[in-house]
């Protein structure tokens, strides 16, 4: 099956910070998705994003589906941003197929 | 803005239970999803649901789960046995296509 790997595994930034998150995926996929799960649990939709590049605020993703990544931005990094982030990749008949995500935390 | 609605937030069970995990899509969606997560791990799929029947299912999904959509708004899974691996956050899903999915917030199960 697809495989999902993001890096890197954690992230310490300071606030203000700028960061890049990165998945690969291993096949050709429909579509990917990011989220942001919140340290209640909560998966947040960030992008849904095939191919292209896609901004919203201080969060920007770019997928490049040709060489199979996807890259998450975020600029100018807040306390509220801390958290695991995940990549999930669309098999062909929809279901997600989620990477290890990244954790980050964003320090004051 | 429509959201997809879980209950309840936190379940606690004894091993061997039953367990029903509810759900409400949003509703002009079609396909419906359910994940889970064991705690400090990734997100699973564990079944899909399109047009009163299941479209897919993972190894994860053995006998003791079963879905269900009894009326036009819920959307159900059961565990007919708990066992203590079960222990894990399950989230819902729903689409109206085969495309962006909206997660709610997560049932925590804790089988004890």
């Amino acid at each position: 099956g697809i495989q999902v790997e993001q890096s890197p595994p954690d992230l310490i930034l300071q606030e203000g910070a700028n960061s890049t998150l990165r998945c690969n995926f291993s096949d050709s996929v429909n579509n990917l998705q990011w989220f942001h799960q919140n340290p209640w649990g909560q998966l947040i939709n960030l992008f849904y994003i095939p191919s292209g590049t896609k901004q919203n605020g201080r969060l920007s993703a770019t997928t490049v589906a040709t060489e199979r990544y996807s890259l998450l931005y975020i600029s100018s990094s807040q306390t509220t941003d801390s958290g695991v982030y995940f990549c999930a990749v669309y098999n062909q008949g929809g279901k997600l197929i989620f990477g290890q995500g990244t954790e980050l935390s964003v320090k004051p | 803005e429509p959201e997809v609605t879980q209950t309840p937030s936190h379940q606690v069970t004894q091993m061997g239970q039953e367990v029903i995990l509810r759900c409400v899509p949003i509703s002009n969606h079609l396909y419906f999803y359910w994940y889970r997560q064991i705690l400090g791990q990734k997100v699973e799929f564990l079944v899909s649901f399109y047009n009163n029947e299941i479209s897919e299912k993972s190894e994860i999904f053995d006998d003791q789960f079963s879905v269900e959509r009894p009326d036009g708004s819920n959307f159900t899974l059961k565990i007919r046995s708990t066992k203590l691996e079960d222990s894990a956050m399950y989230f819902c899903a729903s689409s109206g296509t085969i495309g962006t999915q909206y997660f709610g917030p997560g049932t925590r199960l804790t089988v004890l």
